[in-house]
């Protein structure tokens, strides 16, 4: 299976500031990979596909970035509306699998 | 627009099963495969299963023997079963449409499972 790695649980976060999420796969996923927003009690938004592919009506201060192993989401000039869990999931080979997500909080 | 809503039970006790029925509009089940996907505080989100347009299934290997996934198409729906539910099931079950490749575009709304005697 495919472990990804999400080096930080929790970010702090100011509000108009500029945030990178990190995610490590064990193995090279050809950038197989997606990003996922999920605010509590909903079930997690499609943000990214393909590791760089924005979703329609995500937000253009939302981008993905990445190759090989190794995967970036960025949000620029945070919104209020962005504090939330962010998670990656591979989908290069099966099982499918997700990150553990890493959680944004404000400063 | 795309829909995918869940009925399910709750709560189970210890052994027993679970059957949730994902009921989907705004796109045809032939046409789209449709996941399942669990989230715990302990295990975080977990790939479970998925139920190919063509009705064919895979499931992931830690949950294969007692796991089903089917579907009926005429009716939109498709349906989860899992057996021998255990305290450690105890989780938040999603299905989710496919979408361009084997990642998740539409959610429907969760069926939160408690397993307890």
């Amino acid at each position: 299976d495919i472990q990804m790695t999400q080096s930080s649980s929790y970010l702090s976060v100011s509000l108009g500031g500029r945030v990178t999420i990190t995610c490590k796969a064990s193995d090279h996923i050809n950038n197989w990979l997606a990003w996922y927003q999920q605010k509590p009690g909903n079930a997690p938004r499609l943000l990214i596909s393909g590791a760089t592919s924005l979703e329609t009506g995500v937000p253009s201060r939302f981008s993905g970035s990445g190759s090989g192993k190794d995967y970036t989401l960025s949000i620029t000039s945070l919104q209020t509306e962005d504090v939330a869990t962010y998670y990656c999931q591979q989908y290069w080979s099966t099982p499918l699998t997700f990150g553990a997500g890493t959680k944004l909080e404000l400063k | 627009q795309v829909q995918l809503k869940q009925s399910g039970p709750g709560l189970v006790q210890p052994s027993q099963s679970l059957s949730i029925t994902c009921t989907v509009s705004g796109f045809s089940l032939t046409s789209y495969g449709v996941h399942w996907v669990r989230q715990s505080p302990g295990k975080g989100l977990e790939w479970l299963g998925v139920i190919w347009r063509g009705g064919s299934t895979d499931y992931n290997a830690a949950f294969m023997s007692r796991l089903s996934i089917t579907k009926d198409n005429s009716k939109s729906q498709v349906f989860f079963k899992m057996n021998s539910l255990q305290a450690d099931d105890t989780a938040i079950y999603y299905c989710a449409k496919r979408g361009g490749g084997n990642y998740f575009d539409y959610w429907g709304q969760g069926t939160t499972l408690t397993v307890s005697s």
